[in-house]
């Protein structure tokens, strides 16, 4: 398996325009998990799916960003307007729910992302 | 979910053994500790996790106290590219349970 695979690799984009990252998780995982990362900030859960489903989107910052799951290998997450406070590196992991109740992430290798 | 204490930092020579501690005081009965650690500018990694019992795989080992209050990872032979940031995180079963990181442990590995 490839694992969690996440592209754009870096954007570089200048404020108000429209940010689209993409994730594909690995086969046959139920759970996808998108994170924000900055320095003031660290690792930010933003929101998660089970079966495509969102569960919880409680760590969306504003409305300005969405996630959609249109299916179990594709994942986006859309931010509209952008702003320069959206500058982080954006990771995706996904996983399969263990018979005993575990739960380990694999994350892809991230977006870098840059509002000027 | 609980919470999970981890000193901020650590250092330690290059293979000697690594014992990172965590303390997870408010963990429940179904709750799992899971260790990561994230080498810069890459995406976390899975290291190991365990319920009740000390578990071993050729990462690194993990030690739960008997009350689950507290655990210990132990990387045996640390190399310099073991120097990277270090995860405890406690989540139950529920598909409800978030998968929170806290700030971590900075373990720098010393020549």
């Amino acid at each position: 398996d490839a694992g969690v695979i996440q592209s754009p690799r870096h954007e570089v984009t200048e404020m108000g325009q429209e940010v689209t990252l993409r994730c594909k998780p690995i086969s046959g995982h139920d759970y996808l998990f998108w994170y924000r990362q900055t320095m003031m900030r660290g690792l930010e859960l933003l929101i998660y799916f089970n079966n495509n489903v969102p569960i919880d989107d409680s760590g969306m910052p504003e409305d300005r960003f969405s996630a959609k799951m249109p299916n179990a290998s594709f994942s986006t997450l859309k931010i509209q307007p952008s702003e320069p406070r959206d500058s982080a590196v954006y990771f995706c992991a996904s996983s399969l729910l263990g018979a005993a109740g575990a739960n380990v992430l694999t994350f892809g290798a991230g977006s870098r992302l840059t509002v000027l | 979910d609980a919470k999970t204490t981890q000193p901020p930092s650590m250092d330690c020579a290059e293979g000697r053994a690594a014992n990172l501690p965590c303390n997870h005081s408010t963990i429940s009965g179904n709750e799992y500790v899971y260790w990561y650690r994230q080498i810069h500018s890459q995406g976390p990694q899975y290291i190991i996790h365990g319920l009740k019992n000390n578990e071993t795989n050729e990462m690194a080992s993990l030690i739960i106290t008997e009350d689950r209050k507290s655990s210990t990872l132990i990387l045996p032979h640390a190399t310099l590219r073991d120097t990277a940031v270090y995860y405890c995180i406690v989540r139950g079963y529920s598909s409800a349970s978030k998968i929170i990181f806290g700030s971590g442990t900075r373990l720098s590995i010393r020549p």
